[in-house]
């Protein structure tokens, strides 16, 4: 089965630091993968996708996400944090192919800025 | 325009009675579903219903049904409801069965916080 483990349910980052949301797949199969954020009592936003194509994927908002088969992981960075970054951040994979195109989702990684 | 719209957003009721959440969206997906968010923000597929076929989680009651009168809406309708069904209920969509990545790139509405007393 397809599945996601982020790594750390808490992050705190100064603001202007280096953001690194850490996600590791176990697939099957070649899997697509997913970024979403949820900024409070909101629902989720993609903030980017990989889908075979280019290993290194932009996203919204400066982010970016590199897919490394080889470490079976696709780790979410961002240079440089805003305030506004601070959220509760979701790796996803796409699911069997019986799952109507469902996602199976990590369990979320609560990102904290400070000044 | 919202592209993913759920109503009502906040649901206050008691256990045992009978609730429905509505779903519309207007992206012209042909895939939508429903996900519960739990209390420590966990997210889990509950249905898929993808050019009238569901796909029902074993794992959810059949106490929930989810309803489709048209591509467009996909409505929740929650019989006897109990204390754990508690939670942030999340409509999606995508674009299913049209093949590749895309079948899976998902979009979510705002979510319907249900809370049974």
């Amino acid at each position: 089965a397809q599945s996601v483990t982020q790594l750390g349910s808490h992050v705190s980052v100064s603001e202007g630091a280096l953001v690194l949301l850490r996600c590791n797949y176990s697939s099957s199969v070649p899997p697509y993968l997913f970024w979403y954020v949820q900024y409070p009592n909101q629902g989720l936003q993609l903030l980017l996708k990989y889908t075979s194509a280019a290993t290194l994927v932009k996203g919204i908002n400066g982010f970016e996400a590199e897919f490394k088969k080889s470490e079976t992981s696709f780790h979410l960075t961002k240079p440089s944090a805003h305030m506004s970054d601070a959220a509760e951040y979701f790796c996803a994979v796409s699911g069997a192919s019986n799952s109507g195109y469902a996602l199976n989702f990590g369990k979320g990684t609560s990102l904290l800025v400070t000044p | 325009d919202t592209a993913v719209s759920q109503t009502p957003k906040y649901l206050v009721t008691q256990m045992g009675n009978d609730k429905s959440i509505k779903c519309e969206q207007n992206l012209g997906h042909d895939t939508m579903y429903w996900y519960k968010q739990d209390s420590k923000k966990f997210l889990k597929i509950m249905f898929s219903y993808n050019n009238k076929e569901l796909i029902i989680n074993e794992t959810v009651p059949n106490r929930f049904s989810p309803k489709s009168p048209d591509k467009a809406h996909l409505n929740l309708h929650i019989n006897s409801l109990e204390l754990g069904d508690s939670a942030v209920y999340f409509c999606a969509s995508s674009h299913g069965a049209s093949g590749g990545p895309s079948s899976y790139e998902q979009y979510f509405g705002p979510g319907t916080r249900l809370t049974v007393t």
